[in-house]
């Protein structure tokens, strides 16, 4: 089983420059979220998809961060303009469904560098 | 409000002795589940164990087992014959199921160091 897809690894872009990160999750999770891990500090949770519809996004900031997963599979997470604060690991992760016994699959990440 | 408590930033153990991390939880949701993590220098978070509110007995997986106890709101994760492979960063999660939207949130972390 293909496991969840984070492309690019690694992007260094200069502040106010927009940046756009890729995910693609297990086949047939219907969940899929985006998480921003700051060095040093656990995962926080961005936003949340249910098939294709937005389940949470309290903690993104929609001023500049937007998503989408469209037929409810890909996603992309956009940042424009960036910001030296958003420097910090962009992780995707998958379910299979809400519940609390579904544990949730990561990718690796994509570490964003803004300078 | 779904909260996540991991007070102890780093530890140390000798490698083949048992090690303790701890986790404890905030929830008004009777119904919910508690994750540990594992975070490698390499990056990827890898899934440990599971333990659900309603299960009666604690949790184990191979050398994980899961301390659970409901009435403190702590899920303690117990490495027993630690391994320097297991020197990494760990995380405690929790879902809530009554929720509206069943949030997946981690705690700070723990980063083990094991000692030969």
């Amino acid at each position: 089983e293909a496991g969840v897809a984070q492309s690019p690894r690694y992007k260094i872009i200069e502040k106010r420059q927009s940046v756009a990160f890729w995910c693609n999750p297990i086949s047939g999770h219907a969940t899929l979220y985006w998480y921003q891990q700051i060095l040093g500090q656990g995962p926080k949770l961005l936003i949340q998809f249910q098939n294709n519809g937005v389940v949470d996004d309290s903690q993104l900031p929609k001023d500049r961060f937007s998503a989408e997963r469209l037929k409810g599979v890909d996603s992309t997470l956009k940042i424009q303009p960036a910001k030296l604060e958003d420097s910090a690991v962009y992780l995707c992760a998958s379910s299979l469904r809400i519940g609390s016994d579904t544990e949730a699959f990561f990718g690796q990440g994509t570490r964003l560098t803004v300078v | 409000a779904q909260k996540i408590t991991q007070t102890q930033p780093g530890m140390f153990v000798q490698e083949k002795e048992a090690v303790t991390l701890d986790c404890t939880y905030d929830t008004s949701d009777p119904s919910y589940g508690l994750f540990w993590y594992k975070q490698p220098s390499s990056g990827e978070m890898i899934f440990l164990i599971y333990q659900g509110s309603y299960d009666q007995q604690n949790a184990t997986e191979g050398r994980y087992s899961l301390n659970f106890q409901k009435a403190r709101k702590s899920a303690n994760l117990v490495i027993s014959a630690s391994q320097l492979g297991d020197s990494a960063m760990y995380f405690c999660a929790m879902r809530e199921v009554g929720g509206a939207t069943n949030k997946l949130i981690f705690g700070t972390g723990t980063l083990l160091a094991v000692q030969p």
